[in-house]
């Protein structure tokens, strides 16, 4: 089946600094990528969709300033996270989808210290 | 119009029971419901899902029935084994945008 990775798969950050997290589809060209996040014993909720070349459709409520995505090829996304803070912590999880159905990286666990 | 609405939020099986987990949506639009089954600090892992034009799709000991009309679908887990213990999403999609129910926690004791 089509594989998905995320880096890092954890990363402890420092208040007021910026996180990159990277989604790669591994053996197949994703045309839209999703990012959801996911707090302890919630819902994954949609944060934003983003079509490669293009700029990210944002849900309503997600800072678009804040968490910026990039769909430069059609084998990788990124979300940088940007002056997190505490609240920002949460399981970010992304998926992408080529002609098919999406698929799902393993996510990425955010702490903001 | 954009909810799925999800029920129990726990459950709690005996090994070889079957579990049930019911979904419900509002916008028809959707056309793909898929299933997730998620350990924890793990992404969700596709189970089993089905297209609108169909009313039940089985595979391996995973059931999905879906009715149209009421707009609901439901998950059934046959011969249940403590390790499906998991948290269980039911999910609506249109264009690949899922939108995900509230979860089920489900324990399957031995």
């Amino acid at each position: 089946g089509a594989v998905v990775s995320q880096h890092p798969s954890w990363v402890i950050c420092k208040s007021g600094t910026s996180v990159k997290i990277e989604c790669r589809s591994l053996d197949f060209q994703a045309t839209t990528m999703f990012w959801y996040r996911q707090f302890p014993k919630q819902s994954l909720m949609l944060m934003a969709t983003s079509n490669e070349g293009s700029k990210a459709t944002y849900e309503q409520g997600v800072e678009k300033d804040k968490f910026l995505i990039n769909h430069a090829s059609l084998t990788l996304s990124t979300l940088t996270v940007t002056s997190a803070h505490p609240e920002d912590s949460s399981f970010y999880i992304c998926s992408a989808r080529g002609t098919g159905e999406p698929y799902f990286g393993p996510g990425t666990r955010l702490t903001v210290t | 119009q954009q909810q799925v609405k999800q029920s129990p939020q726990s459950l709690i099986v005996q090994k070889g029971g079957i579990p049930i987990i019911n979904c419900a949506y509002e916008n028809t639009a959707f056309d793909y419901f898929p299933w997730y089954q998620q350990f924890p600090g793990k992404g969700p892992a596709l189970l089993i899902a089905i297209r609108p034009d169909v009313s039940e799709k089985k595979e391996g000991r995973f059931t999905i029935s879906f009715n149209k009309s009421a707009k609901q679908f439901s998950l059934h887990i046959m011969d249940s084994q403590p390790g499906d213990s998991a948290t269980y999403f039911c999910a609506a999609s249109k264009g690949g945008k899922l939108i995900f129910g509230q979860g089920t926690e489900l324990s399957v004791k031995p």
